[in-house]
């Protein structure tokens, strides 16, 4: 099975900068590597992903990155803002398989 | 008009009654999730159900049954609950076989005493 490992587990930065978490993977059979948002106390969200044939994607603030021969990608938020506080979560998958397997998630604080 | 809805939002149960958490999905989709997340966040695939198939059933205590009526529907039902129960269980729903996210309910949280 998937062993996903993110890092970090908490990041805190002010307001206006940005954002950086690595989501590291073991099956070298992932092809498609999203991201999820989960603010307080509401569900999780799909925000963005990619597929293993793309190196990078950009949907206004955030984008994603992989590395495909490293097994990690990355999610980038810029020009934080207090709404970008939420826990994000990775869940890399081999496209065709049933069932994500989530990373620990990060929180991520946006300090005024 | 909600894609995933699960009721009841909130379950505060005894330890050993029987519950039942109800999922539907209006998407369209084809397969449909149960998770836990646990107080950490940590979120943990229960069960999936394609066309009314179980495939599958990570290492959770047959107390747990998921019933699926239709493709539209995911269920689950708890027998003789415990306190490590407690939790929010989150339904979710997908296209199978597809590079496409899943999803989610809004959760239920359950709490066990």
């Amino acid at each position: 099975g998937e062993n996903v490992e993110q890092h970090p587990s908490t990041l805190s930065v002010q307001e206006g900068d940005s954002a950086v978490i690595k989501c590291t993977y073991s099956d070298s059979a992932s092809n498609y590597f999203p991201w999820y948002k989960q603010e307080l106390g509401k569900r999780p969200q799909l925000i963005i992903d990619i597929r293993s044939n793309v190196g990078e994607k950009k949907d206004q603030r955030i984008a994603v990155t992989l590395n495909k021969t490293a097994k990690h990608f990355s999610l980038h938020i810029t020009e934080t803002q207090p709404e970008d506080s939420a826990v994000y979560f990775c869940a890399p998958r081999e496209g065709g398989a049933d069932g994500l397997t989530f990373g620990k998630g990060t929180h991520l604080i946006i300090q005024p | 008009d909600t894609a995933v809805s699960q009721t009841p939002k909130y379950l505060v149960t005894q330890m050993g009654n029987d519950k039942s958490i109800k999922c539907e999905q209006n998407l369209g989709h084809d397969t449909m999730y149960w998770y836990k997340q646990d107080s950490k966040k940590f979120l943990k695939i229960m069960f999936s159900y394609n066309n009314k198939e179980l495939i599958i059933n990570e290492t959770v205590p047959n107390r747990f049954s998921p019933k699926s009526p239709d493709k539209a529907h995911l269920n689950l039902h708890i027998n003789s609950l415990e306190l490590g129960d407690s939790a929010v269980y989150f339904c979710a729903s997908s296209m199978a076989g597809l590079y496409r996210g899943y999803t989610f309910g809004s959760g239920t949280r359950l709490t066990v005493v």
